[in-house]
């Protein structure tokens, strides 16, 4: 079954930093991969995903992903956050010929002033 | 409408009654999805529907979980004898077409309180 990891729970980033979120997964075939973001009271909204590729993907609001196959890992960064960064991040694996996302534990993000 | 709907946005129900969650997908829209977002849980998954197609139940956590979805268009899911374990966030998306290329679109989420 495939499962994916988000390792920190929070984490906390001063405005004009970068930012990264790791993301773990486990699936046997090549993983559809995604990152939705969730801000205060709203429904998941689409980063960005990869499916075949170049492995560095772009996203919205100045978010990329980088795709390691040989560490299974889908991290999303970016070079410097805005305070309207600070939102839930979830990392999820959909299987290509399946219905459903799994998604990981998610990775809340504060950003200081 | 301009994204997925869901309603109620609140609801607070007593332990052992039964409540009825609505979505209205994005119009057009033919595969339809439930997620639950809970503390200990995270999201997951219950269940999909796709056209007319059986819907694709594995995710549903007993058979006191049902769900609907009439004309391919609106879903109603039905919780019975509700227990406090149920209180989460139900989340429903749409996307146009079934698979995981095709984006889905969240609506904000009905939050579930059983007292």
């Amino acid at each position: 079954a495939q499962s994916v990891t988000q390792p920190d729970i929070h984490i906390t980033v001063s405005e004009g930093a970068s930012l990264e979120l790791r993301c773990n997964y486990s699936y046997g075939a090549t993983p559809y991969l995604f990152w939705y973001v969730q801000s205060p009271g709203q429904g998941l909204q689409l980063l960005l995903k990869y499916f075949s590729g170049d492995t560095l993907v772009q996203g919205i609001k100045g978010f990329e992903a980088e795709f390691k196959r040989s560490q299974s890992s889908f991290n999303l960064r970016k070079p410097s956050v805005h305070w309207s960064d600070a939102a839930e991040y979830f990392c999820a694996v959909g299987e290509a010929a399946g219905n459903k996302l799994t998604f990981g534990g998610g990775t809340r993000v504060l950003v200081k002033p | 409408g301009a994204g997925v709907s869901q309603s109620p946005s609140n609801k607070v129900t007593e332990k052992g009654k039964d409540v009825e969650l609505r979505c209205d997908p994005i119009s057009g829209h033919t595969a339809l999805y439930w997620y639950r977002q809970s503390l200990g849980q995270g999201l997951e998954f219950l269940i999909y529907f796709q056209g007319n197609s059986a819907p694709d139940k594995s995710g549903l956590p007993s058979d006191r979980f049902s769900a609907e979805r009439t004309g391919g268009s609106v879903s109603t899911l039905t919780i019975q004898r509700t227990q406090q374990e149920d209180s989460a966030v139900y989340l429903c998306a749409s996307s146009l077409q079934p698979g995981p290329n095709t984006e889905a679109f969240f609506g904000q989420g009905t939050r579930l309180t059983v007292v």
